[in-house]
């Protein structure tokens, strides 16, 4: 099946820095990419929804100036945390949809944030 | 969307069947019905979709009640490493892909 990786697998960061993400398709083209958030024990909370070549679109209540996503090529889409806080800290997981075959939701193996 | 809901928790032994069931009754005509889980710390990961038809492929089979108001996803030979939440999901058709995910079953699978 398809596959999407993502990396890094856990940061671990000060308090008021920023924190890249990175969420690849390797082996098809996703037209579009999701990312979601899950706290400990909690179900995955989706946060925003990018489009290639698009600015991305964010759910009710998610701060788009902290949560900059952007989605260049249809390989690749990163989260950036930025002035990252210690409520920060959560499982982020992207997920991508094959363009072509789009049926089917592809996700990637997720980061683990840890904001001190 | 329309919600689904979910027991919490299951319990298998190793070897027999999983059913996993979901109620959907607010589905409508083009909304399918998937089927995620997710093991501890990992993605999630997909297990199988379908609309009105049963499906069945290599991880489970899919069970749609003729009114499609609940489903049942069957693992035919529960393994320990089954061990996960399950989630079953409704999306609607089109272009909107997105997955609202609910509380989903944990279902663990005994030795």
């Amino acid at each position: 099946g398809a596959v999407v990786s993502q990396h890094p697998s856990w940061v671990i960061c000060k308090s008021g820095t920023s924190v890249k993400i990175e969420c690849r398709s390797l082996d098809f083209q996703a037209t579009t990419m999701f990312w979601y958030r899950q706290f400990p024990k909690q179900s995955l909370m989706l946060m925003a929804t990018s489009n290639e070549g698009s600015k991305a679109t964010y759910e009710q209540g998610v701060e788009k100036d902290k949560f900059l996503i952007n989605h260049a090529s249809l390989t690749l889409s990163t989260l950036t945390v930025t002035s990252a806080h210690p409520e920060d800290s959560s499982f982020y997981i992207c997920s991508a949809r094959p363009g072509a075959i789009g049926e089917k939701l592809f996700f990637g193996s997720g980061t683990q944030l840890s904001v001190l | 969307d329309a919600k689904t809901t979910q027991p919490p928790s299951m319990d298998c032994a190793e070897g027999r069947a999983a059913n996993l069931p979901c109620n959907h009754s607010t589905i409508s005509g083009n909304e399918y019905v998937y089927w995620y889980r997710q093991i501890h710390s990992q993605g999630p990961q997909y297990i199988i979709h379908g609309l009105k038809n049963n499906e069945t492929n290599e991880m489970a089979s899919l069970i749609i009640t003729e009114d499609r108001k609940s489903s049942t996803l069957i693992l035919p030979h529960a393994t320990l490493r089954d061990t996960a939440v399950y989630y079953c999901i409704v999306r609607s058709g089109g272009s909107n892909y997105k997955l609202t995910f609910g509380k989903g079953t944990l279902l663990t699978v005994n030795p």
